[in-house]
């Protein structure tokens, strides 16, 4: 079955400075990835995702991920934090048909000035 | 704007009362998904409509729940004899198509609180 680890619960990054948020999957087949965004009040955003190809993916608002198969691993990374980047962080993992993404418990950003 | 749309934005019942919860899904979306995001937890898959049909609801945690989309366009979420274990953020999305490579647009959800 199908199973998503975000191991950080909460990540505090100064602005400017470099993130990475963790992501583990556990997947039967080649997996399709995704990294989301919530904003309090808002929706969901997709910020990328992985199908097949390069490993190295580039989403939107400056953030990418690197997909790494030997370590089952989706790493999501950004250079430089801005303090509009504070939300919580869901990685996600589906199956092709996508009805049934399995998303992780999220990871909380706060961005200290 | 023209993005998923969620009634009512807040909900509060008391355990044993019947709820339903609206999705209206973008224009043209075929397929409209509905998940379940407890405190501290990811959404958490429970039903998946192809146009007018349920074409997976696995996810649906027993037959208190169930949901309906019958013109392929609205959808809405019923919960029976509600329970305070069922206090959570509903979430609804839709997308163009089924499959990956069809993004998911997700609408704001309805936080239910059962007391």
């Amino acid at each position: 079955a199908q199973s998503v680890t975000q191991p950080d619960i909460h990540i505090t990054v100064s602005e400017g400075a470099s993130l990475e948020l963790r992501c583990n999957y556990s997947y039967g087949a080649t997996p399709y990835l995704f990294w989301y965004v919530q904003s309090p009040g808002q929706g969901l955003q997709l910020l990328l995702k992985y199908f097949s190809g390069d490993t190295l993916v580039q989403g939107i608002k400056g953030f990418e991920a690197e997909f790494k198969r030997s370590q089952s691993s989706f790493n999501l990374r950004k250079p430089s934090v801005h303090w509009s980047d504070a939300a919580e962080y869901f990685c996600a993992v589906g199956p092709p048909n996508n009805n049934d993404m399995r998303f992780g418990a999220g990871t909380r950003l706060t961005v200290k000035p | 704007g023209a993005g998923v749309s969620q009634t009512p934005s807040n909900k509060v019942t008391e355990k044993g009362k019947y709820v339903e919860l609206r999705c209206d899904p973008i224009s043209g979306h075929t397929a409209l998904y509905w998940y379940r995001q407890s405190l501290g937890q990811g959404p958490e898959f429970l039903i998946y409509f192809q146009g007018t049909g349920a074409a997976d609801d696995s996810g649906l945690p027993n037959d208190r729940f169930f949901a309906v989309r019958p013109e392929g366009s609205v959808s809405t979420l019923k919960i029976q004899r509600t329970e305070r274990g069922d206090s959570a953020v509903y979430l609804c999305a839709s997308s163009l198509g089924s499959g990956p490579y069809n993004e998911q647009f997700f609408g704001p959800g309805t936080r239910l609180t059962v007391l």
